[in-house]
């Protein structure tokens, strides 16, 4: 089943604004990790945040976590209509010697000119 | 070329076939992962290998459905006798060593599988 659940759906901007995507999930987690898809591609790795980190920076991109709320942001800064893609979050949760990686069903961003 | 290959990129195959997808990780990735994605939404689980530990199958839907890999190379997910309900992009992913140390994924851009 899909822990966690972004929000909005789907989110049409403008060139140049900014762009926020938020992930809610419902059990305790060692990560979590945003990833881009383009349409017809695989995934790409954004940027992962430990479960002891509040915030971290990559470029134009902002994620925080609140282990407290269970739920996490990405923040698009100055968008670009080439950041149209899709983006999932995914947790990492560790039990016993196995790990699992649980994405979200993802946020379709759509920039324009 | 580095990155995780997938092949065949799309198979539009009948009700009721046998399929076969592959999935060359990238090299010296000890961890692979097979996932499979629905028409906009996200991605569901469906095996995960690790070394020469025994493979974690628990997101597989059903029996029809079997993987295997060879060594820490090669993987092949095959799903018998395919039900429509089965079409779906099919993702493979690798990834250095063991979740645990919290190390991304690195995706192939799928199989887009059509059952007809």
């Amino acid at each position: 089943s899909q822990q966690g659940e972004e929000d909005p759906q789907a989110l049409s901007i403008q060139e140049g604004e900014n762009a926020t995507m938020n992930c809610s999930y419902k059990t305790s987690i060692n990560n979590l990790q945003w990833y881009r898809q383009n349409s017809g591609r695989g995934l790409v790795h954004l940027i992962l945040i430990r479960s002891n980190e509040r915030e971290k920076h990559s470029g134009r991109l902002r994620v925080t976590l609140d282990t407290s709320k269970k739920s996490s942001s990405l923040l698009i800064t100055a968008s670009r209509a080439a950041d149209t893609a899709s983006y999932f979050c995914a947790t990492v949760r560790h039990t016993g010697t196995a790990s699992k990686l649980t994405f979200g069903t993802g946020t379709r961003l759509q920039v324009t000119l | 070329g580095a990155g995780v290959s997938q092949s065949p990129s799309n198979k539009v195959t009948e009700k009721g076939k046998d399929v076969e997808l592959r999935c060359d990780p990238i090299s010296g990735h000890t961890a692979l992962y097979w996932y499979r994605q629905r028409l906009g939404q996200g991605l569901e689980f469906l095996i995960y290998f690790q070394g020469n530990s025994a493979p974690d199958k628990s997101g597989l839907p059903s029996d029809r459905f079997s993987a295997e890999r060879t060594g820490e190379s090669v993987s092949t997910l095959t799903i018998q006798r395919t039900q429509q309900e089965d079409s779906a992009v099919y993702l493979c992913a690798s990834s250095p060593e063991f979740l645990r140390v919290g190390q991304p994924q690195h995706f192939g851009d799928g199989t887009r599988l059509s059952i007809l």
